[in-house]
């Protein structure tokens, strides 16, 4: 069974930082890596998909990288901004099934 | 763009009761999901339909059921509602059969059992 772990679980920093979160996975049959966004009591909105083919993919100022042979991936955040104060996961498919992580919490202080 | 619609939003039922819970895939989509977040918890996935047959199953218990309908809309029923059933109850939606293809959210259902 795939098993993903997001690192930190929590994350604080002041408006402007660029930061890191962490995601691993256990099994590197995927066929990508989605990583999303979730507001308090709300739904999954979707940052970013990488295709296992691929190493990186960038959204303004999102990028997420794919390292599949070794089970991980970052998701960078720059020049963070307080609305970017969610909680990020990563999420893998694998065979029909979606697998999340844990999650990081992120809070930026304004 | 047309996004995947849940119904109801939210849902307060009693010990015991059933619910009925409904998605609506983005147009031309063939596979759906359902997902179940309990509080403070990452979502957990329960079953999954690919052209209106049951392509892979989850953590769902026994008291649920879901299918997926000739018009590619997934309901999920669930019956002798337990405390612990509250949740947030997410479907997705993809083109195609296999985890390859992005999946597509829905807001989620809140269901609340009292």
């Amino acid at each position: 069974k795939q098993e993903v772990t997001q690192i930190p679980a929590a994350l604080s920093v002041p408006e402007g930082e660029n930061l890191v979160l962490n995601c691993s996975f256990t099994d590197s049959a995927i066929y990508n890596l989605q990583w999303f966004r979730q507001d308090p009591g709300k739904g999954l909105t979707s940052l970013l998909l990488i295709q296992s083919s691929q190493r990186e993919q960038t959204s303004g100022r999102l990028n997420a990288s794919l390292d599949k042979s070794s089970g991980r991936s970052t998701l960078y955040i720059a020049a963070s901004q307080p609305g970017d104060s969610a909680t990020y996961l990563c999420a893998v498919p694998t065979g029909n099934q979606f697998y999340f992580g844990t999650g990081t919490s992120l809070t930026v202080i304004p | 763009a047309a996004g995947v619609i849940q119904s109801p939003r939210h849902l307060i039922k009693e010990k015991r009761e059933t619910a009925t819970l409904k998605c609506y895939p983005i147009p031309r989509h063939d596979t759906v999901y359902w997902y179940q977040q309990g509080p403070g918890q990452d979502p957990q996935f329960l079953i999954s339909f690919y052209e209106k047959m049951q392509s892979d199953k989850g953590s769902i218990p026994d008291r649920f059921s879901a299918q997926q309908f000739s018009d590619y809309h997934s309901e999920l029923n669930m019956s002798s509602l337990e405390l612990g059933d509250s949740a947030l109850y997410f479907c997705a939606s993809s083109l195609g059969g296999t985890g390859s293809y992005e999946q597509y959210f829905g807001p989620g259902t809140r269901l609340t059992v009292t």
